[in-house]
């Protein structure tokens, strides 16, 4: 089955260990996009590569970063992550000219700092 | 600003239905989503709405008014299974989506 599948499902760094995350997808979709959700919030968009083009929210920390090696992989780097940093960490993709333009989510990853 | 509003949490009976609101207020609209979202599982998509009226996909339904800025979502013959967040998005004139906190919706036997 086409997927988004993320890895690690569970991730526990210490406080300012640099953490990657990472997203790969079976759809051949344009669109990946990044959000942070915290407990009982709104996802939070950080960015988004429509193609190769990178997107970042206005305010999204410098401490996030991303990368899309190729149409398949995404990558979530946070260089020194604070306590606030910890949350579940969702992968998307999305086909943007499919008109709905429907996110189909990876399983997700939750950050833990100690 | 943009905002979403829908109520934080809703309870409802096994076998009944339930209506959960959304109203918005957004720069423009492209549609309108609901997306189901189990305790530490990612979003899953229910329905799309972009014009007025009521879309029926099996025992869910969504209604959509753009005049008012409004949609619900309605869940018929509740199941235990349906306990999860249900989270409203809109897409703006800029094709940003905007995400309401969700619902959380606990079902009673």
């Amino acid at each position: 089955d086409a997927m988004v599948i993320q890895n690690p499902r569970y991730q526990v760094t210490q406080f300012g260990k640099p953490v990657t995350l990472s997203c790969s997808q079976t759809l051949n979709h344009n669109v990946m996009y990044w959000y942070q959700q915290k407990s009982s919030q709104a996802p939070k968009l950080l960015f988004h590569y429509y193609d190769k083009d990178f997107n970042n929210e206005a305010d999204t920390p410098d401490n996030f970063q991303s990368r899309r090696p190729n149409t398949s992989f995404c990558f979530l780097d946070i260089r020194s992550p604070g306590l606030g940093d910890a949350a579940m960490y969702l992968c998307a993709t999305s086909e943007a000219d499919s008109g709905a333009n429907v996110l189909t989510f990876g399983a997700g990853s939750r950050l833990t700092v100690l | 600003g943009q905002n979403i509003d829908q109520p934080t949490e809703m309870t409802a009976t096994e076998g009944a239905i339930v209506q959960i609101n959304c109203t918005y207020q957004t720069s423009g609209f492209n549609g309108l989503f609901w997306y189901q979202q189990h305790a530490g599982e990612a979003p899953t998509f229910l329905s799309y709405n972009v014009l007025d009226g009521l879309e029926e996909k099996g025992r869910f339904s969504s209604f959509l008014s753009r005049s008012k800025g409004y949609s619900y979502l309605l869940l018929k013959e509740l199941q235990m299974k349906d306990s999860a967040s249900y989270l409203c998005a809109v897409r703006d004139s800029n094709y940003q989506l905007i995400w309401g906190a969700g619902t959380k919706l606990i079902i009673k036997p």
